[in-house]
């Protein structure tokens, strides 16, 4: 099985820059996404990592470390239509279709 | 318009009724999944489906059912509902199981069990 652990919530003030933690303990590993999920809505795809690094798409960056199990996302100038849950999901080894998620980080942005 | 859909959106039903909730998607994918999301604990995968006739249970397939007789379908089918199957329940598509291939979600469906 796998392992996801993320912050439950993080604040943070329009225009700033927020970065999102996901460690995760799996048996292997074929891939990590991000997704962003608002209120009462079904979440969206954000960002795709399988090889170590940083990748930039816009106001969204995502990294990630095998060797560690680390993956963060950052989320830079923030906008007030930033505040969602955003959510860590790992592909392991187990099979292709088995997506495991974290609970999801609450991002709260203020004025 | 790409999209997956789902029906009902909404469904208050009581223990022991059998209900089905139907997905379908209009973007030729071959892999399916069905998720349920509940306070504190994320999504859960409950089933998925690789392809026509292939599919696997998830983490959480007790007390669900899905068949994928054509490709466009996954329907998800609780025989005997109980109240903790009350949950918010997702359906999901994407082009193949391969890692990359990004998840495209339905609206969503939120049933109460009473």
């Amino acid at each position: 099985g796998q392992n996801i652990d993320q912050p439950t919530e993080m604040t943070a003030t329009e225009g700033a820059i927020v970065q999102i933690n996901c460690t995760y303990q799996t048996s292997g590993f074929n891939g990590l996404f991000w997704y962003q999920q608002h209120a009462g809505e079904a979440p969206t795809f954000l960002s795709y990592n399988v090889l170590d690094g940083l990748e930039e798409k816009g106001r969204f960056s995502s990294f990630l470390s095998r060797s560690k199990g680390y993956s963060y996302l950052l989320l830079k100038e923030l906008q007030m239509k930033d505040s969602a849950s955003y959510l860590c999901a790992v592909i392991g080894t187990d099979s292709w279709g088995k997506l495991q998620f974290g609970a999801g980080t609450q991002v709260v942005v203020t004025p | 318009e790409a999209q997956v859909t789902q029906n009902p959106r909404y469904l208050i039903t009581v223990t022991g009724k059998k209900l089905t909730v139907t997905c379908s998607q209009n973007m030729n994918h071959e892999y399916m999944s069905w998720y349920r999301q509940d306070p504190g604990l994320g999504l859960r995968q409950i089933y998925y489906s690789m392809n026509v006739e292939v599919t696997d249970k998830g983490d959480v397939p007790e007390g669900y059912k899905v068949s994928r007789k054509e490709k466009r379908n996954f329907p998800l089918i609780l025989e005997s509902p109980s109240p903790n199957q009350t949950s918010l329940y997702f359906c999901a598509s994407s082009l193949s199981s391969s890692g990359s291939n990004e998840q495209f979600f339905g609206p969503g469906t939120r049933l109460t069990v009473l």
